[in-house]
């Protein structure tokens, strides 16, 4: 079974600055990787997917991450953030094919003025 | 709207009694999740529909855990003689296929148990 470790529960940032969370996964069959973001009051959306191809995934509001193999990690990144990137964020893992996602226990991005 | 929509958004309810929780997937989608995210903790993996499928039941905490879904659309999650430790977040995600991760997530539900 795959299960997911986000590193940082808690990470807070001045605007502007950049941001990294990080996420390890343990997995002995081919993934799939994604990043989760949860807004206050709101459900989870889709911020970045890792199927296949190259190892730096561009999502939505300026986030990338990198797939890396041989770490077993899948840190998000953003190099300016805004104070409209405050959320919770989840990275979760599926084997290829497979249907049920693992989450991780996420982190809660407070993005201070 | 066009997106999953769950009710009721907010429920308290007393010890032992039962609750059911409702989720309207976006149409058209085959596969149908529920997760419960409490707090300080993931989302855990609670049961799966796809299409006319048997459901992926595995993630049940108990018995007192059901779910059913009826016409391939609407789906209820039932909690019978709810306990304390049930009070959560509910989250019901729909798909338009299996295993390439691209859930769409409801709002939620929560659930408080007095």
């Amino acid at each position: 079974a795959q299960s997911v470790t986000q590193l940082d529960s808690q990470v807070p940032v001045f605007e502007e600055a950049p941001v990294e969370l990080r996420c390890n996964y343990s997995s002995s069959v081919s993934v799939y990787l994604f990043w989760y973001v949860q807004y206050p009051n709101q459900g989870l959306q889709l911020l970045l997917k890792y199927l296949s191809g190259s190892t730096l995934v561009k999502g939505i509001n300026g986030f990338e991450a990198e797939f890396n193999k041989s770490q077993t990690s899948f840190h998000l990144r953003k190099p300016s953030v805004h104070i409209s990137d405050t959320a919770e964020y989840f990275c979760a893992v599926t084997r290829s094919n497979d249907y049920k996602l693992s989450f991780g226990a996420g982190t809660t991005v407070t993005v201070r003025a | 709207g066009a997106g999953v929509s769950q009710s009721p958004s907010n429920k308290v309810t007393e010890k032992g009694k039962d609750v059911e929780l409702r989720c309207d997937p976006i149409s058209g989608h085959t596969a149908l999740y529920w997760y419960r995210q409490s707090l300080g903790q993931g989302l855990e993996f609670l049961i799966y529909f796809q299409g006319n499928s048997a459901p992926d039941k595995s993630g049940l905490p108990s018995d007192r855990f059901s779910a059913e879904r009826t016409g391939g659309s609407v789906s209820t999650l039932t909690i019978q003689r709810t306990q304390q430790e049930d009070s959560a977040v509910y989250l019901c995600a729909s798909s338009l296929s299996s295993g390439t991760g691209e859930l769409f997530f409801g709002e939620g539900s929560r659930l408080t148990v007095l």
